[in-house]
């Protein structure tokens, strides 16, 4: 079984301020691990993910990420919030060894990021 | 690759009503997935197909709910006898058929369900 926690349902940060959302995970193998973002009224695109090799991990404008396996923390970071970084993100958790289905991708509950002017 | 598309983008329909759904995933894409996302949830797994073949239904799929693939193309999701708790926003995702590690999903913009 796997699970993800994502702290913080919300997060306000300002134009020009380091992002940090946070997420711990949950699982009974090594596991994989996503994030995704998702702007109103539309689906999820992937951040960027974490399979296996370098636990730092780049991603798409400017997001980035770090595994730590003995923090099972995965958290998302960007040096410089932008205006247009303001949208719902999801950490998500993957078993390798899964077919599919159920254990193929588990979701957090989402932390819905704030830019102020 | 044009990515997963989904129709209806919203859809509004009275208690009892029947709906369905459309996706069409990407064209290579063996697996595809229907998964559930209410108001402050991320979403939520009902049902995976690998070509034409369902191969799992979460215990969130109750009977007014079913799914199919023909063809192993695109898919339909129909609900039965609509209730205002199905209201949620229904989102499509498709992967190549080597597993999530290296194939992570690609979702379509959904269908937003409102039941009245």
């Amino acid at each position: 079984a796997q699970s993800v926690t994502q702290l913080g349902s919300h997060v306000s940060v300002s134009e020009g301020a380091l992002v940090l959302l946070r997420c711990n995970y949950s699982s009974s193998v090594p596991p994989y691990l996503f994030w995704y973002v998702q702007y109103p009224n539309q689906g999820l695109q992937l951040l960027l993910k974490y399979t296996t090799g370098a636990t730092l991990v780049k991603g798409i404008n400017g997001f980035e990420a770090e595994f730590k396996k003995s923090e099972t923390s995965f958290h998302l970071t960007k040096p410089s919030a932008h205006m247009s970084d303001a949208a719902e993100y999801f950490c998500a958790v993957s078993d390798p060894y899964s077919g599919g289905g159920a254990d193929g991708l588990t979701f957090g509950k989402g932390t819905h990021l704030i830019i102020q002017p | 690759d044009t990515g997963v598309s989904q129709n209806p983008r919203h859809k509004i329909t009275k208690r009892g009503q029947n709906v369905t759904f459309r996706c069409d995933p990407i064209s290579e894409h063996n697996r595809l997935y229907w998964y559930r996302q209410t108001l402050g949830q991320g979403p939520e797994f009902l049902t995976y197909f690998q070509n034409e073949a369902q191969l799992e239904k979460s215990r969130l799929l109750s009977d007014r709910f079913s799914a199919e693939r023909p063809k192993g193309s695109f898919s339909t999701l129909e609900i039965q006898r609509t209730e205002q708790g199905d209201s949620a926003m229904y989102l499509c995702a498709s992967s190549p058929s080597k597993g999530q590690g290296n194939s992570p999903l690609h979702f379509g913009n959904g269908t937003r369900l409102t039941v009245t």
